[in-house]
C-alpha cells in the first residue's frame, strides 16, 4: 500500500501571497488531518476532515482553511501569508474510527520570505 | 483539556545502553496514547500505541512503553539503543471520539558510539 503523499515537498512564498498544499491519504482511509510543526510551537493540530466534512478544528486563524474531496484527497490553503507561517505542514490519514492510529506523510516545508 | 508533557528535551546515551523517554499526560477522559518517531526531513512514524488492555505495549524497532494510569504516564523504553535510533520522539494523546492528536514537545534522543 502506498503511504500518505504530500505535494509539493518544498515551497517558497512571500508575505501576502496564498498557498495550497495537497495530501493524498492511504487508500481506504477516510480521515485526513493537518498539523503544523515549528521549532517554537511544536506540533499543533490544524483541522481534520472525514467524508468531505470538517470534523475537528484547531486554534488557528481563518486564514487557514481546508477541504476534502470525494476520493478523500485533501487540500490545505493559507491566505495572506505571514512570516510566522513558515513551518513543516504534515498531513496524516486514518480509517477514521479514532482507535486507528494516524499515518503521516513526509510533509511540505513552507518558507515565507 | 488534554495535554502532554515530555520531561526531557534531550537525552544523550551511548550505543547499547538502555534508555527511557518520559511522558506524562493530563486528561479528564479516557485517552489513547501513542509514541511517534521523526527522522530528519521526514514525517512521523508510529512506534507504538495504547488503546486498552495490557499496560505493557510493544512496538517496532525493539521499543516498548508502559501505561500507568495512577501516575498518568506512558514512558518509552528500549533495553539497548543503536546509532540509528538517533531521532526526535513524540508522545501524543487522542480523544477516543476524535481523530485529533495532542503532542508533547518532543525528546531528542542522541546515541553516541
Amino acid at each position: 500500500k502506498a503511504g500518505v503523499t504530500q505535494t509539493p515537498r518544498y515551497l517558497i512564498k512571500t508575505r501576502g501571497q496564498q498557498v495550497t498544499l495537497s495530501c493524498s491519504p492511504i487508500s481506504g482511509h477516510r480521515s485526513v488531518s493537518w498539523y503544523q510543526q515549528t521549532p517554537g510551537q511544536g506540533l499543533q493540530f490544524l483541522f481534520e476532515y472525514f467524508s468531505e466534512t470538517q470534523r475537528n478544528k484547531g486554534n488557528f486563524p481563518g486564514r487557514f482553511s481546508g477541504r476534502q474531496f470525494s476520493n478523500s484527497r485533501s487540500e490545505m490553503n493559507v491566505s495572506t501569508l505571514e512570516l510566522g507561517d513558515s513551518a513543516l505542514y504534515l498531513c496524516a490519514s486514518s480509517p477514521g474510527q479514532g482507535s486507528q492510529p494516524q499515518h503521516f506523510g513526509d510533509g511540505t516545508r513552507l518558507s515565507i520570505l | 483539556a488534554q495535554s502532554v508533557t515530555q520531561l526531557d528535551s534531550q537525552v544523550p546515551v551511548f550505543e547499547e545502553a538502555p534508555v527511557e523517554l518520559r511522558c506524562n499526560y493530563s486528561s479528564s477522559v479516557s485517552v489513547y496514547l501513542f509514541w511517534y518517531v521523526q527522522y530528519p526531513n521526514q514525517g512521523l512514524q508510529l512506534l507504538l500505541k495504547y488503546l486498552s488492555g495490557s499496560t505493557l505495549v510493544k512496538g517496532i524497532n525493539g521499543f516498548e512503553a508502559e501505561f500507568n494510569k495512577s501516575q498518568t504516564s506512558f514512558h518509552l523504553r528500549k533495553p539497548s539503543v543503536h546509532i540509528s535510533d538517533t531521532a526526535e520522539y513524540f508522545c501524543a494523546v487522542s480523544d477516543p471520539d476524535a481523530d485529533k492528536l495532542i503532542f508533547g514537545t518532543g525528546t531528542r534522543l542522541q546515541v553516541f558510539p
